[in-house]
């Protein structure tokens, strides 16, 4: 099976601190994502990478920035926390491809106060 | 474009009844149909996937899904509920024109005793 594994379940964070999430897959898929889910919103891409050092802008790139150095990690930073990042962040990956499911990990809850 | 519309924000439904959750999509190409479910506090898990062949899928939890091309629907149904199956319910579309799916705004299933 595939796992995902998200850093952190829970993090509660300043406004203006530098805020990192990270991410780590064990199946050496090519492809990895950052969502942000908020009520009624559904998920929200914000970045993605489909190979190391590569990076592609989503939906909702705005304050954020990743950072892909080895194929299995992916990390969003948050470059400096305001009270609207305070959401559930979810990490996925999957096989190159457009039609391959992606695989989640179980989301990190951040609050920026 | 690609998009999925979830029309039901919540499904309310009694314990062993039946259930239909709706997703239409719109893509001028040949798509890819998934349906993801989200457990409290946890990441999403794929429950089915469209890519080709029988329209019909099916779960090991006995959800089946329909992918009606004219209809441009991928509709979620189970004969009988359970208690368990209580949860958000996610479609997502792909097409070869994208690297990413794009995600319905999810419906939240409630079954009650």
């Amino acid at each position: 099976d595939v796992k995902v594994t998200q850093s952190s379940r829970y993090l509660v964070k300043r406004t203006g601190e530098k805020v990192f999430l990270e991410c780590v897959q064990d199946m050496d898929h090519e492809n990895m994502f950052w969502y942000r889910q908020d009520p009624g919103l559904g998920l929200r891409l914000i970045y993605f990478s489909y190979d190391v050092k590569m990076k592609e802008k989503g939906d909702i790139p705005e304050g954020y920035s990743v950072s892909r150095e080895k194929k299995e990690r992916f990390s969003l930073i948050l470059e400096s926390a305001s009270t609207n990042q305070t959401s559930m962040y979810l990490c996925a990956s999957s096989l190159y491809g457009f039609n391959q499911p992606q695989h989640f990990g179980d989301g990190t809850r951040l609050s920026i106060l | 474009a690609q998009s999925v519309t979830q029309l039901d924000s919540q499904v309310p439904v009694f314990e062993e009844a039946p259930v239909e959750l709706r997703c239409n999509y719109s893509s001028s190409v040949s798509v890819y149909l998934f349906w993801y479910v989200q457990y409290p506090n946890q990441g999403l898990q794929l429950l089915l996937k469209y890519l080709s062949g029988s329209t019909l899928v099916e779960s090991i939890n006995g959800f089946e899904a329909e992918f009606n091309k004219s209809q441009t629907s991928f509709h979620l149904r189970k004969p009988s509920v359970h208690i368990s199956d209580t949860a958000e319910y996610f479609c997502a579309v792909g097409n070869s024109g994208y690297s990413t799916l794009t995600f319905g705004k999810g419906t939240m299933l409630l079954v009650s005793p």
